[in-house]
């Protein structure tokens, strides 16, 4: 399996354009989390998708961020403008749910550095 | 909320023994985990626990006791690759989310 795929690995944009990340998590996982990792406040969940529905996105900053997941597939986060304070690692994260009483430990994919200048 | 507590640095020798504690105050509890992370890479799953005790793998034993809100992270025979941040991850409510402590930064000396 080539587990979770993370594109870009990198991505360096100017304050106000739109950043878009993108996540293929592992083939038969239902469920997908989108974590942000900072110095200061270490890896926070952005928004977590089951079965391709998002669940609970409390943890999406404001407005300018946007998840989506159309498929079983793919998902994209979006930040529309982007400001310097974004900048950080965000990690694609996802899971096969578990059974009774269990949780499945999430599988992360390698990150994208973004860089807001 | 949730409120995980575990030391931001440790240093230990190559060979030894090391004990990295996690404490939490937490509602619906469903699960501990430990994840390992080298710098610039990802977290990558150490072990999980959601009864009581200690579940050992290879050099790695996690424990975990639910009625204190604790668990520890025991690494043996320390080598230099374990030189890492290890994060201790608490799985609450029914949606089963995972929120992250801040993470403990283990050096290992020669």
């Amino acid at each position: 399996d080539a587990g979770v795929i993370q594109s870009p690995r990198h991505e360096v944009t100017e304050m106000g354009q739109e950043v878009t990340l993108r996540c293929k998590p592992i083939s038969g996982h239902n469920s997908l989390f989108w974590y942000r990792q900072t110095m200061m406040r270490g890896l926070e969940l952005l928004i977590y998708f089951n079965n391709n529905v998002p669940i609970d996105d409390s943890g999406m900053p404001e407005d300018r961020f946007s998840a989506k997941m159309p498929n079983a597939s793919f998902s994209t986060l979006k930040i529309q403008p982007s400001e310097p304070r974004d900048s950080a690692v965000y990690f694609c994260a996802s899971s096969g749910g578990g059974g009774r009483g269990q949780s499945s430990p999430l599988h992360f994919g390698n990150g994208t550095r973004l860089t807001v200048t | 909320g949730q409120n995980i507590d575990q030391p931001t640095e440790m240093t230990a020798t190559e060979g030894a023994i090391v004990q990295i504690n996690c404490t939490y105050q937490t509602s619906g509890f469903n699960g501990l985990f430990w994840y390992q992370q080298h710098a610039g890479e990802a977290p990558t799953f150490l072990s999980y626990n959601v009864l009581d005790g200690l579940e050992e793998k290879g050099r790695f034993s996690s424990f975990l006791s639910r009625s204190k809100g604790y668990s520890y992270l025991l690494l043996k025979e320390l080598q230099m690759k374990d030189s890492a941040s290890y994060l201790c991850a608490v799985v609450t409510g029914s949606a089963r989310q995972l929120t992250f402590g801040s993470g403990t930064q283990l050096t290992v000396l020669p």
